[in-house]
């Protein structure tokens, strides 16, 4: 069954350390595609990465890599450097090709706490 | 700068009174979903709609609950009646599925309804 877990409920910080939140998931499509969204204290879900399974390249943009490691079923998630800005929720998603809706599994979810 | 936006944004209720929802996808999204948060169950998928059609509302409670797209710029969520276990922050969000399925992109969320039933 598909399935993602965030194992860190929440993780303080102080301003400027790196962090890094994990994600395992769970599927037996050969094409899926995962993502990370931020959810702020405003509420909103705000989009910052799709990767799809044929894609195992790590990506960084800015402050922020991810690490998708197909053999480890994990698609974990870096800030450098963190800023107090970065708090908030941050969840992964895992979407299955199979399913035919691409609907989303979530995580959890992590709550970033960035201490000045 | 397309959004997906949802009203109203805040609703105070009382139980037993219908609430309706109301979400506009992103201009050329063909898929649309309703999600409800709240602290004990996270994110929930309660509904599902491809061009217009609804392909799964397995997570929605029927006796209560609808949803409905009745044209490409509008989905609806409503509940009647409502009770305090609704009390939740509903997500809509919409994304595109390429021709034929072959490929998805990723969903963009509306700012949420925040509805809570005194």
């Amino acid at each position: 069954a598909q399935k993602v877990t965030q194992a860190q409920t929440e993780i303080s910080v102080v301003e400027k350390e790196d962090v890094t939140l994990d994600c395992v998931y769970e599927t037996r499509d050969t094409t899926y595609y995962l993502f990370w969204y931020k959810q702020p204290p405003s509420g909103e879900l705000v989009f910052l990465i799709r990767r799809n399974s044929f894609d195992e390249q790590n990506e960084i943009s800015g402050r922020y890599s991810w690490n998708f490691q197909k053999s480890t079923s994990s698609f974990n998630f870096t800030i450098t450097a963190s800023q107090v800005v970065d708090s908030a929720v941050y969840f992964c998603a895992l979407s299955e090709r199979a399913s035919g809706t691409y609907k989303y599994i979530f995580g959890t979810g992590t709550r970033l706490k960035v201490l000045a | 700068d397309a959004r997906v936006t949802q009203t109203p944004r805040h609703k105070v209720t009382e139980m037993g009174q219908e609430v309706t929802m109301r979400c506009q996808p992103i201009l050329g999204h063909n898929t649309v979903f309703w999600y409800r948060q709240t602290m004990m169950q996270g994110l929930e998928l309660l509904a599902y709609f491809r061009n217009r059609a609804p392909l799964d509302d397995s997570g929605m409670p029927k006796d209560r609950f609808s949803a409905e797209m009745p044209d490409a710029t509008l989905a609806t969520l409503k509940i009647q009646p409502s009770e305090p276990r609704d009390s939740a922050v509903y997500f809509c969000a919409s994304g595109l599925v390429q021709a034929g399925g072959s490929s998805y992109n990723e969903q963009f969320f509306g700012p949420g309804t925040r509805l809570t039933v005194l």
